[in-house]
């Protein structure tokens, strides 16, 4: 069965950074993409990025451009979000999810996040 | 401020019918699939509803989707006090980025 388990999450202050890590299990990760989604406390989900299979394609929500990078390591079924300049509105639970794409007008677009991991809290404070 | 509407709550009594509304633009529900997804209370979002009315295997059919123009509707039938929960509604908007709605709190009185 899909399983997605993220790490990496804790206390950092404001400026500071942090890697968190997702490992993948019971599907062929190097076929999908892969995105990270954030929830404040008590807030909505907010979309934080996505990467293509390959990693070739990376996009990223305004509020985390320049500072956050998405990666993965297909060898070991992995996907991370390096975390720098932190603030504290990053403060959220991070879930990384699985992607099914499909075709449209646009070319390959996202359609729905099918599996979601259980989320890891990472609190931005000083 | 969320790119797609939702109303905060809704309630409704158990055995009984609500629906979700979730409006967008052209930029993203009118010219994309839209997703629903299901947060119980403190658990992660499971997905409901994708490409705007498919179930995944093993949501019930009391859970249905549906999209006209730049809008979309989550319909929820034979309401159980277990469908407590906070609904989303995703989808791509061209401005290259994943947006959801605000999220609507079910109450099952």
């Amino acid at each position: 069965q899909v399983q997605l388990v993220e790490s990496g999450g804790g206390l950092v202050k404001p400026g500071g950074s942090l890697r968190l890590s997702c490992a993948a299990s019971g599907f062929t990760f190097s076929d999908y993409y892969m995105s990270w989604i954030r929830q404040a406390p008590g807030k909505g989900l907010e979309w934080v990025s996505y990467i293509s299979s390959s990693g070739s394609t990376i996009y990223y929500a305004d509020s985390v451009k320049g500072r956050f990078t998405i990666s993965r390591d297909n060898a070991k079924n992995s996907l991370y979000l390096q975390m720098n300049s932190l603030r504290a509105e990053d403060t959220a639970v991070y879930y990384c999810a699985r992607v099914e794409v499909g075709i449209a007008a646009a070319g390959i677009v996202p359609y729905y996040f099918d599996y979601w991991g259980q989320g890891t809290l990472v609190t931005v404070s000083s | 401020q969320s790119v797609l509407t939702q109303p905060p709550s809704v309630s409704a009594a158990p055995g009984q019918k609500v629906t979700i509304s979730c409006s967008g633009s052209s930029s993203n529900i009118g010219n994309n699939y839209v997703s629903w997804y299901q947060q119980l209370p403190g658990t992660a979002p499971k997905l409901l509803i994708y490409d705007n009315n498919k179930r995944p295997s093993g949501i019930p059919d009391r859970f249905s989707g549906s999209k006209s123009g730049t809008s979309a509707t989550l319909g929820i039938t034979g309401l159980q006090t277990g469908d407590e929960a906070d609904y989303y509604c995703g989808t791509w908007d061209s401005s290259l980025a994943e947006v959801f709605g605000g999220g609507t709190k079910l109450t099952v009185l």
